[in-house]
């Protein structure tokens, strides 16, 4: 079966600190891999997708990912952390075996950014 | 991407009652699933809706507890039937993408409270 793990329930990071919000994925079969963030009292917003082309991926508000095979990782990163990132952020797998449609979630990582 | 909007936004209910609620997109799409996030943790899976058919519930979800309809390609509806404390959650519902199936965008969440 198809598992993400993001280690951390919780990372705290400074105003203009990197950020760097680890998930490691599971699955037997090429996935899809993806990052949602979830703000306070709203639902779930794509940030960014992996599906087999560019292993580094761009995506919204700064973000990037890099798909790396041999560790079976697709950490989330931003050079410069701003305020308004703080937010709930999850990695989520998709595949052949489940269905590219049905998405498995990790955990998620809460980000804490401070002044 | 869709945009999707749900009803109701949250609502606060008596224990053995029911609730249904509502899940409209902007556009036609294939297929809509509905997820749960109980406090604190991450979404999981109840079933997928497609239109015309019967929706397919993940393990550990059975359609006595939460029924589902899914008249048109942008409407649906999940039922949480004689609801306990347990059922307090958010209930998100998401869409594949207009273009492409293997990205899912979510709608805003429901929060239900069951005292």
């Amino acid at each position: 079966a198809q598992s993400v793990t993001q280690l951390g329930s919780h990372v705290s990071v400074s105003e203009g600190a990197l950020v760097l919000l680890r998930c490691n994925y599971s699955s037997s079969v090429p996935p899809y891999l993806f990052w949602y963030v979830q703000y306070p009292n709203q639902g779930l917003q794509l940030l960014l997708k992996y599906t087999s082309a560019a292993t580094l991926v761009k995506g919204i508000n700064g973000f990037e990912a890099e798909f790396k095979k041999s560790e079976t990782s697709f950490h989330l990163t931003k050079p410069s952390a701003h305020m308004s990132d703080a937010a709930e952020y999850f990695c989520a797998v998709s595949g052949v075996n489940t269905g590219f449609q049905k998405l498995v979630f990790g955990t998620g990582t809460r980000l804490l950014v401070s002044p | 991407s869709a945009v999707i909007s749900q009803k109701p936004s949250r609502d606060i209910c008596q224990r053995g009652t029911s609730l249904t609620i509502q899940c409209q997109v902007d556009s036609q799409v294939t297929m809509m699933f509905w997820y749960r996030q109980q406090p604190g943790q991450s979404l999981t899976l109840i079933a997928t809706a497609n239109q015309g058919s019967e929706a397919t519930y993940e393990s550990g979800f059975v359609i006595d507890k939460f029924p589902i309809s899914r008249p048109n390609l942008t409407f649906s509806t999940l039922t949480v039937s004689n609801m306990s404390p347990e059922d307090s959650s958010i209930y998100l519902c998401s869409v594949d993408a207009v273009h492409g199936a293997d990205t899912q965008y979510f709608g805003p969440g429901t929060r239900l409270t069951v005292l």
